[in-house]
């Protein structure tokens, strides 16, 4: 089952913030966040692990509720450099079945 | 250090022809997964490969086939190619222990 991100798309200044979503029906073990510019390959991000903490990338940083089975990005000072779409993708409960299931993707767009 | 490398990058087939694209995954990398990528469907899992062993499959139609070979690199066959297949097909490679993916900039498809 496809994981939910909302919003579909956001627009920022430079310097705002911005938290992209991400939900899933099903229980997860893993959640993997990616940016994708256009034309250019999805980058890696973070990946939150059931259990584990919220991670921290420059002045990017993401949280996993495992209760809700939904996990945040928050993008805090944007810069124009974060433009882009940000794709979370999702590993079942139980772990190790070496495949990821991706959400639409969030269109970011930081203008100056 | 070289990332993934996807050949060819662009590719017009006709509808009915057969297609084989080959992915060389970051050297070490011995994990080699495929995703699809559309517009109406976003990024959706194809197959996943570890030591030349498929070890997961997406929900795609026996058209759709995969290999890795012993050096890591691996190759994905589409035969009677049909218009919905156009796409970008990516390519990513990982080490197992360490966390997430690194994607190639993919091979776009185009079915006339």
């Amino acid at each position: 089952q496809q994981p939910v991100q909302s919003p579909q798309a956001v627009i920022l200044r430079e310097g705002e913030d911005a938290v992209i979503n991400c939900s899933s029906s099903k229980a997860l073990y893993s959640v993997h966040w990616y940016r994708q510019k256009h034309g250019e390959a999805p980058v890696f991000l973070m990946i939150l692990l059931k259990g584990g903490e919220q991670k921290g990338h420059d002045k990017i940083s993401a949280s996993f509720n495992e209760k809700k089975q939904q996990s945040s990005l928050y993008l805090t000072a944007s810069q124009l450099s974060y433009s882009g779409t940000y794709f979370c993708g999702t590993e079942g409960s139980g772990g190790s079945n070496y495949k990821l299931t991706f959400g639409k993707g969030t269109l970011l767009t930081v203008n100056p | 250090k070289a990332g993934v490398t996807q050949t060819p990058r662009y590719l017009i087939k006709t509808r009915g022809q057969q297609v084989t694209l080959s992915c060389s995954p970051i050297s070490g990398h011995r994990s080699v997964s495929w995703y699809q990528q559309t517009p109406g469907q976003g990024l959706q899992f194809l197959f996943e490969y570890f030591s030349e062993t498929q070890r997961n499959k997406g929900n795609f139609p026996g058209r759709f086939s995969g290999r890795q070979f012993s050096n890591s690199r691996s190759e994905m066959n589409v035969s009677t190619l049909e218009l919905g297949d156009s796409a970008l097909y990516l390519c990513a490679s990982s080490f197992g222990t360490v966390p997430g993916y690194t994607f190639g900039s993919g091979t776009r498809l185009t079915v006339v």
